[in-house]
């Protein structure tokens, strides 16, 4: 059983499409990030998000925490090929200083 | 822009061998980490470092890993014995705030086993 489950797993749009990509535990989180992972790097954090209720903005990325703090979701607005990834949800889980990850959505945009 | 640096990039190793995977973490990060990803699946944790001891590690650490900070500025990972299993992509994260899940990764280092 995964702790974070993300859905889709894969989506592939045209340029110029919305999408929205979500994050769903059963558990609360103290906060939830979302990475960018290329093939063949590492993840790299987009954002994080702390407040239930909270959205944040990075340019066309909108990203929003779930009011209970157990799902996050990320909405992109006119999708271009550059944003070609897998977008990974994140959050720290037990103690000892440990992030666990979800398995991703792998999203493809065709120009 | 400070980042972390991982050697080597790539390391071919036989069954059996023992391998070491270096870690160069941003300068004033306290919290290290290890995770592994095996080819097209997720990302996995391994062991998370603080203070010059191991905070917590998974179920895939097992005895035949192990980590250090031989110095002020190095992180390794050691496995003793390489399985063909441990074939996978290693990424070395360095964090100011371990609570935060704010996790800063290198470029990875690419193991094959064979």
């Amino acid at each position: 059983t995964q702790l974070l489950e993300q859905s889709p797993q894969f989506l592939s749009i045209q340029e110029g499409e919305n999408l929205t990509v979500y994050c769903n535990s059963s558990s609360v989180f103290s906060s939830l990030q979302w990475y960018r992972q290329e093939p063949g790097e590492g993840p790299v954090l987009l954002v994080t998000v702390v407040t239930g209720g909270e959205v944040k903005k990075l340019k066309r990325l909108t990203f929003q925490f779930g009011d209970a703090r157990k799902d996050s979701s990320l909405h992109i607005t006119a999708a271009q090929p550059g944003d070609t990834g897998l977008y990974l949800c994140a959050g720290p889980h037990g103690g000892g200083f440990k992030t666990i990850f979800g398995a991703g959505t792998r999203l493809f945009v065709k120009a | 822009e400070p980042e972390v640096t991982q050697t080597p990039s790539h390391q071919v190793t036989q069954m059996g061998q023992e391998v070491i995977l270096r870690c160069v973490p941003i300068s004033n990060h306290l919290y290290f980490y290890w995770y592994r990803q095996i080819l097209g699946q997720k990302v996995e944790f391994l062991v998370s470092f603080y203070n010059n001891e191991i905070s917590e590690k998974s179920e895939i650490f097992d005895d035949q890993f192990s980590v250090e900070r031989p110095d002020g500025s190095n992180f390794t990972l050691k496995i003793r014995s390489t399985k063909l299993e441990d074939s996978a992509m290693y990424f070395c994260a360095s964090s100011s705030d371990g609570f935060s899940g704010e996790l800063f990764f290198g470029e990875g280092s690419r193991l094959t086993v064979l």
